[in-house]
């Protein structure tokens, strides 16, 4: 099946600072997501994003699909921004996460 | 803004109980699957169902477990005879077809105890 690798596995920032988080995967996929998952376990989505560039508030996302990855941008970082984050990709009929990057945000 | 809802939030069950986690999709959606997650472990794949049928299932979608999509709204996760390990979080999700963006429920919590 295919594999999802995130980098880094834990991330820590100081309030204010931007961060990338990668997502690697080994083969093309019809679908890829970011989400959150917040301290009560939710998991929000971020981006729906199988390819291309898009943007919301102080997130933005990359997906260069040819070269199976992705990026999630995290600027001006804030103490709620703290959790997980996992990419996911979809290439039949089933999502398969990564492990996820755990960021902790200190003010 | 449509959501995908699930109940319970969290249910405590002893070993060998049948478990029932019902998720009331978004409702134009056409395609439903379950997901888990193992505390501090990532979010794996269960089953997948469209059309009223199972579509891919994970190989933790043993025979211990099966779905159900019984009324049109409510798609279920049985699981028949609990063990310790099926402690997870689960996921419901749903989408509009089946590469498209996956909307997930809040999750229901489940301690086998």
């Amino acid at each position: 099946g295919i594999q999802v690798e995130q980098s880094p596995p834990d991330l820590i920032l100081q309030e204010g600072a931007n961060s990338t988080l990668r997502c690697n995967f080994s083969d093309s996929v019809n679908n890829l997501q970011w989400f959150h998952q917040n301290p009560w376990g939710q998991l929000i989505n971020l981006f729906y994003i199988p390819s291309g560039t898009k943007q919301n508030g102080r997130l933005s996302a990359t997906t260069v699909a040819t070269e199976r990855y992705s990026l999630l941008y995290i600027s001006s970082s804030q103490t709620t921004d703290s959790g997980v984050y996992f990419c996911a990709v979809e290439r039949s009929d089933d999502m398969r996460f990564g492990a996820g990057t755990r960021l902790t945000v200190k003010p | 803004e449509p959501e995908v809802t699930q109940t319970p939030s969290h249910q405590v069950t002893q070993m060998g109980q049948e478990v029932i986690l019902r998720c009331v999709p978004i409702s134009n959606h056409l395609y439903f699957y379950w997901y888990r997650q193992i505390l501090g472990q990532k979010v794996e794949f269960l089953v997948s169902f469209y059309n009223n049928e199972i579509s891919e299932k994970s190989e933790i979608f043993d025979d211990q477990f099966s779905v159900e999509r019984p009324d049109g709204s409510n798609f279920t996760l049985k699981i028949r005879s609990t063990k310790l390990e099926d402690s997870a979080m689960y996921f419901c999700a749903s989408s509009m077809s089946g590469t498209g963006e996956l909307f997930f429920g809040e999750g229901s919590r489940l301690t086998v105890l």
